[in-house]
């Protein structure tokens, strides 16, 4: 598709299950970014993919956490053991890639997927 | 270390009133900032951005924003707003590995 496409749009789990989060990015864009939102509050940077490998992981909250990305396209987010401080919505987001002289350095956003652990 | 302050997190305003959405950066190294929008239940998108050259930057909607240097301000502006520019809009600061970091967000509401 044209655009970072995310799923699931909602998910409802019970605490302690886990969680699996799906992002496709743009066509070409070889880094992305997850983000979390809690509700009312700004985004969270979670983690940072260039290609396969991610040299950031700076924000992913706990070892709860963890993201891989396989052929330089698809990204899963996963949430091990659910809390209901997890509720919140995951914002996938895809870029060109290193800064260059053509970098835009803009950042194309999916939808997001809503988390709610009850 | 990079971040952004937005210090409103609301402001109503009537219809065809002008707004300003104010945002400050604390950055250490050049600075590229940001401003998105997000409408209920959508992602983010892009209003605008400054990376360098002219301070008075224009973006989509009308809007548009002036980077301040000496005040490391980089605020949002619209001499006339409409309903449907009811949404919440976020300041971002390029960091390390081009993430962005983003402020918390300031919720416009448009009021006829």
């Amino acid at each position: 598709g044209a655009g970072v496409s995310q799923s699931p749009s909602n998910k409802v789990t019970e605490k302690g299950k886990d969680v699996e989060l799906r992002c496709d990015p743009i066509s070409g864009h070889t880094a992305l970014y997850w983000y979390r939102q809690r509700l009312g509050q700004g985004l969270e940077f979670l983690i940072y993919f260039q290609g396969n490998s991610a040299p950031d992981k700076s924000g992913l909250p706990s070892d709860r956490f963890s993201a891989e990305r396989t052929g330089e396209s698809v990204s899963t987010l996963t949430i091990q053991r659910t809390q209901q401080e997890d509720s919140a919505v995951y914002l996938c987001a895809s870029s060109q890639g290193l800064a260059g002289v053509a970098d835009t350095g803009e950042l194309f956003f999916g939808e997001g997927s809503r988390l709610t652990v009850l | 270390a990079q971040s952004v302050t937005q210090l409103d997190s609301q402001v109503p305003v009537f219809e065809e009133a002008p707004v300003e959405l104010r945002c400050n950066y604390s950055s250490s190294v050049s600075v590229y900032l940001f401003w998105y929008v997000q409408y209920p239940n959508q992602g983010l998108q892009l209003l605008l951005k400054y990376l360098s050259g002219s301070t008075l930057v224009k973006g989509i909607n009308g809007f548009e924003a002036e980077f301040n240097k000496s005040q490391t301000s980089f605020h949002l502006r619209k001499p006339s707003v409409h309903i449907s520019d009811t949404a919440e809009y976020f300041c971002a600061v390029r960091g390390g590995y081009n993430k962005l970091i983003f402020g918390a967000g300031t919720r416009l509401a448009v009021h006829p």
